[in-house]
């Protein structure tokens, strides 16, 4: 398996454009976790998954800010309009029941 | 929610010596996982302890879990180069798993 596949790995826009994250999770996982890391606040949760029901959204920072997961392999978190201060890594994660949580490489977003 | 605090925030030690960093909860740990993410790269899964007492270990890193599953320690024995990036623990609360803020290793050569 190829691991958590997130795109792109890099994206610079100017704010108020809009954004958009996607995530593929491993086969098989069940569960999808959204998270930003910044250097200020650390690694937070912002929504996760389970068999593609958003069950906690309460990391969501504002309304500009929303997720999908149409089907078991595919994600998306939008952000709209985008502000500088969403600059940060977002990282998609996908485990099943208890075990290992698998995180991607990450989307580095830079809002100018 | 559970709270994760981490100690120290940044450690800096010389090849070859031995260090030890913390991870409390505010409450109950029912399962505590260690990674270490290098800078700019993802987080890479280290270790998971669900058991008060529970101690394991890979290569030179070794985690224990206490009895009261209030916190965990990770001692890495003879520090090396490649054992520099981040450490963080993480715990798994309903169904989420929420993150300390880290602990930023350097080792000096």
């Amino acid at each position: 398996d190829a691991g958590v596949i997130q795109s792109p790995r890099h994206e610079v826009t100017e704010m108020g454009q809009e954004v958009t994250l996607r995530c593929k999770p491993i086969s098989g996982h069940n569960s999808l976790f959204w998270y930003r890391q910044t250097m200020m606040r650390g690694l937070e949760l912002l929504i996760y998954f389970n068999n593609n029901v958003p069950i906690d959204d309460s990391g969501m920072p504002e309304d500009r800010f929303s997720a999908k997961m149409p089907n078991a392999s595919f994600s998306t978190l939008k952000i709209q309009p985008s502000e500088p201060r969403d600059s940060a890594v977002y990282f998609c994660a996908s485990r099943t029941g208890g075990a290992e949580q698998f995180f991607g490489p990450g989307t580095r977003l830079t809002v100018l | 929610s559970q709270e994760l605090e981490q100690s120290p925030q940044s450690l800096i030690v010389q090849e070859g010596k031995n260090l030890t960093i913390n991870c409390t909860s505010s409450k109950t740990l029912y399962g505590l996982y260690w990674y270490k993410q290098k800078y700019g790269e993802g987080l890479i899964f280290l270790m998971m302890l669900q058991k008060g007492g529970e101690e394991k270990s890979h290569e030179k890193i070794t985690a224990k879990l206490d009895e009261k599953k209030q916190q965990s320690s990770l001692h890495i024995t003879a520090s090396q180069p490649s054992h520099a990036g981040i450490y963080l623990c993480g715990a798994v609360g309903d169904n989420d798993m929420r993150f300390g803020a880290g602990t930023r290793l350097t080792v000096k050569p």
